[in-house]
């Protein structure tokens, strides 16, 4: 079944403790973002890649990394969680970076106290 | 950044009804436009999409309309059933960027 997988579907944390939320994706897709959505702002854009060893920042890349060393995989980290990062996170993938549709996970719910 | 927008954040319609969600967007240059679905607990799944080329799209009890004249983009649903029931997105990409999402309209369905 073509999906992406996220993990883990909620975690909660304290403030500074690193952590990484995982995506991984089975269609050979080229491009994959990570969005966060807060309510009343949508679904905002953090990070996203082209193709392997290829990322670029989205709207809200501040307090968080990622990386693509492999097609399928495409890791968010943040190196020192605060409040202000609890959220709904989303991994996406699309076939290309062109107006293709994008594919979603099924959300990782992050809580930082 | 880019501004997209929905007119109403919720929408009640009664089951077999027609229901239309509107989307307001600001890039001209935007020339890829989707709608997506999202259920609680789900992530957005894909509904319709629409090239700028088109003015019109139809799929299984859904029809996309583009004015690209007014940038503005609406999504029609046939016949409305409770599954129907979700918070509906519109989101729009200029080709080599990003998307940009609106913040969604919650769509009740009432029996």
């Amino acid at each position: 079944e073509a999906q992406v997988t996220q993990n883990p579907r909620y975690l909660i944390t304290v403030t500074g403790k690193k952590l990484t939320v995982t995506c991984s994706q089975n269609m050979n897709h080229e491009y994959m973002s990570w969005y966060r959505q807060d309510p009343g702002l949508g679904l905002r854009q953090i990070y996203y890649s082209m193709n392997v060893e290829v990322t670029d920042k989205g709207d809200v890349p501040e307090g968080y990394k990622v990386s693509r060393k492999e097609k399928r995989n495409f890791p968010l980290i943040l190196e020192s969680p605060s409040p202000n990062q609890t959220s709904l996170y989303f991994c996406a993938s699309s076939l290309s970076g062109e107006n293709t549709e994008a594919f979603f996970g099924q959300g990782t719910r992050l809580t930082v106290v | 950044g880019e501004s997209v927008g929905l007119h109403l954040p919720t929408l009640s319609v009664q089951e077999g009804d027609n229901s239309i969600i509107n989307c307001a967007y600001s890039n001209s240059a935007s020339d890829y436009f989707i709608w997506y679905k999202q259920e609680s607990g789900k992530g957005p799944q894909f509904i319709i999409d629409i090239r700028s080329n088109m003015d019109k799209r139809q799929g299984q009890r859904v029809t996309v309309l583009l004015n690209k004249t007014v940038k503005h983009l609406s999504l029609q649903i046939a016949a409305t059933q409770p599954g129907d029931s979700a918070v509906y997105f519109c989101a729009e990409k200029e080709w080599g960027n990003q998307f940009y999402f609106g913040t969604g309209t919650s769509l009740t369905v009432i029996p």
